[in-house]
């Protein structure tokens, strides 16, 4: 079954670069007809769209962030990636990895990982 | 930005209809997304495409979208449907999450 799962530093400090990686398993990040989405959650708060790829590494980002993010895709690994640069603690979030079906929905999402921005 | 936006809670009885609205600029001309989410848990989706349920979702769930409201219906609530439940639509480049909403079943 396709399996979708975050990995990284769970601790960042101001200014410096948040980079997260999604692995995904079960599942081909080639495969066509699919994006590969980030979205973020703070706590008790909703959810934020951060940005997606397509294997053929075309991007989408969310304008509020797009001067600080980039997401890249290896294929050959099967997993794709989340910089995001000058952060400070409201950065700080749940950080979730996601398969996006084009207007299909998100329908697999991995567990969310935590990043902290403190010093 | 688009903007999405949601009631903050939604009460049901057991067994009763609980609606979640979601409103945004001409919402009807986009395909509406739902999702259901539970505390620490990731979102599952529950509803695409405004009204098409994703295999597993109960019947209980259904969806509509017109003008500048889409709307998640839940019939029969069940207190396994307490949760947060966000819309989502695309608009132009970008994805736009709704305000949330959270139901309690009680």
């Amino acid at each position: 079954q396709v399996q979708l799962q975050e990995s990284g530093p769970g601790l960042v400090k101001p200014s410096q670069t948040l980079s997260l990686t999604c692995t995904a398993s079960g599942v081909s990040i080639s495969d066509r007809g699919y994006y590969w989405s980030w979205v973020r959650q703070s706590a008790g708060k909703g959810l934020e769209w951060i940005g997606r790829i397509y294997n053929t590494g075309i991007t989408s980002y969310n304008p509020s962030l797009r001067s600080r993010v980039s997401i890249s895709v290896d294929t050959s690994k099967n997993l794709f990636s989340l910089n995001l640069r000058s952060v400070t603690a409201a950065d700080t979030a749940v950080y979730y990895c996601a398969r996006d079906r084009i207007a299909l929905g998100f329908d697999y999402w991995g567990p969310g990982a935590l990043v902290t921005v403190s010093s | 930005s688009y903007e999405l936006t949601q009631p903050p809670s939604v009460s049901v009885s057991p067994g009763q209809t609980a609606r979640i609205t979601c409103s945004g600029d001409k919402l009807g001309d986009k395909d509406v997304c739902w999702y259901q989410q539970k505390p620490n848990q990731s979102p599952v989706l529950v509803m695409y495409q405004d009204n098409k349920r994703p295999s597993g979702i109960p019947e209980r769930f259904s969806g509509s979208n017109s003008g500048n409201q889409a709307t998640l219906t839940i019939s029969g609530a069940q207190a396994a449907d307490e949760a947060d439940y966000y819309c989502q639509a695309w608009d132009i480049t970008t994805y736009a999450f709704g305000t949330g909403t959270h139901v309690t079943v009680l």
